[in-house]
């Protein structure tokens, strides 16, 4: 199993800033995953991201918009740039187990645009 | 890709009824297929899964049945509790794949 922290739990944004949003594991892994889930919706993969490489995006979402940091194997960073009220979302980072497929989710970060 | 289908998109009952999710996908070379619980404020946590050599599993309360054939699975729950209030996602794995398709989730209330 893998225990997941992420920071901010929430947060309320002006339109036009940035957030980024932070991911600890308590355990190193290969491959950690950022997921968007609306109000209301499923969960949508917004990237994966690789230690010592570029992360790979899920079409529909772009590194300009979503820049990804993955200096270790146990933490990674999200970043939200220039948001809009449609960035509203919890934004989920999550680690898979490799033998079982299983993955593990932080608690989410609420976020806010106004 | 794989398609995942999933309904009801809510389901009300009451305290003691058993409950019902199924589940459709489309790529018949998915083989692992998980059932996730999320709470409110809280990230999805696995409750049961099911491979494809196999066509039902229990644990307690929960089971989850697969029908290759059909492409379908459905999670079962016996005898509600106001604590299995939540949102239930399905998922299907393709291959080696760490990358599920999810379902769009169904919201399980449970009265008392």
């Amino acid at each position: 199993s893998a225990v997941i922290s992420q920071k901010p739990s929430r947060d309320i944004c002006q339109r036009g800033t940035s957030l980024t949003i932070q991911c600890q594991v308590d355990s190193q892994v290969t491959m950690m995953f950022w997921y968007r889930q609306q109000p209301g919706q499923s969960l949508t993969l917004i990237a994966t991201a690789n230690q010592g490489s570029e992360a790979t995006y899920e079409s529909g979402f772009v590194i300009d918009k979503f820049p990804i940091s993955r200096p270790n194997l146990t933490f990674s960073t999200l970043t939200v740039s220039n948001m809009s009220p449609e960035d509203s979302s919890i934004y989920l980072c999550s680690v898979g187990d490799t033998y079982t497929g299983e993955l593990f989710f932080g608690e989410g970060s609420r976020l806010t645009v106004l | 890709g794989e398609n995942v289908e999933q309904h009801p998109s809510t389901l009300s009952v009451q305290e003691g009824d058993s409950a019902v999710i199924k589940c459709t996908y489309s790529d018949s070379a998915s083989n692992y297929f998980p059932w996730y619980k999320q709470e409110l404020g809280k990230g999805p946590q696995l409750i049961i899964d099911i491979r494809s050599n196999v066509g039902e599993k229990k644990d307690q309360r929960i089971a989850v049945t697969l029908n290759k054939t059909a492409k379908h699975f459905s999670l079962h729950i016996t005898e509600t509790q106001p604590e299995d209030s939540a949102v239930y996602f399905c998922a299907a794995h393709t291959g080696g794949s760490y990358i599920p398709t999810f379902g769009r989730g169904t919201s399980l209330i449970v009265h008392p």
